[in-house]
């Protein structure tokens, strides 16, 4: 079955420096994966997203994205990070489901992120 | 800007009280969804609609019921809300459901009952 884990569930980083949350995902073929970024009260926002090609991907608000097929692994990186960062961050991956038309987009449970003045 | 539109932000009824969340869309997207969210948790989806075909996930409760009239709106309705039912709901859509295309998500509605 497809799953994905995010195992770091809080993380607080200094305002400035570099961030990386951690995903690791199970799927039997290429994945689709996504990050999205919640912050409080408001709906999800798509960062970036991995379906083929270049293994490195860059997403909006500098963020950047590597998938690495041998660890299952779509890590989420930012050089250096703003308070306007805090958030909740989800990593997803998106499979075909045969038996209906739509897609499932299995969430992992999320990293709450602090950033630190 | 072409979107996903959740009205209202918040909604409070009262234990047992049906009540209708809205989302609107200009993307012209196929799929529209239905999530609930409750804190500090994932999305989990309840539905959604292919078109006019509608997809119930295995688990959603029968106190959960969606319609969509047109291409642009699709309504959740609660037919009668428990403590448990408090949380957020995301609506979101996609182009034709495949899984290499993002969901484009509402800011949610925020569901309390008294």
């Amino acid at each position: 079955a497809q799953s994905v884990t995010q195992p770091d569930i809080h993380i607080t980083v200094s305002e400035g420096a570099s961030l990386e949350l951690r995903c690791n995902y199970s799927y039997g073929a290429t994945p689709y994966l996504f990050w999205y970024v919640q912050s409080p009260g408001q709906g999800l926002q798509l960062l970036l997203k991995y379906f083929s090609g270049d293994t490195l991907v860059q997403g909006i608000k500098g963020f950047e994205a590597e998938f690495k097929r041998s660890q299952s692994s779509f890590n989420l990186r930012k050089p250096s990070v703003h308070w306007s960062d805090a958030a909740e961050y989800f990593c997803a991956v998106g499979s075909n489901r045969l038996n209906q038309a739509g897609t499932a987009l299995i969430f992992g449970k999320g990293t709450t992120l602090s950033v630190s003045s | 800007d072409a979107m996903v539109i959740q009205n209202p932000r918040y909604q409070v009824t009262q234990f047992g009280k049906p009540v209708t969340l809205s989302c609107s869309q200009t993307l012209n997207h196929n799929v529209m969804y239905w999530y609930q969210q409750k804190s500090s948790q994932a999305p989990k989806l309840l539905f959604h609609y292919y078109d006019k075909d509608f997809n119930n996930e295995a688990d959603t409760p029968d106190n959960f019921q969606s319609r969509r009239p047109n291409t642009s709106f699709c309504f959740l309705d609660i037919r009668s809300p428990g403590l448990g039912d408090a949380a957020m709901y995301l609506c979101a859509t996609s182009r034709d459901g495949r899984g290499n295309q993002p969901q484009h998500f509402g800011d949610g509605t925020r569901l309390s009952i008294l």
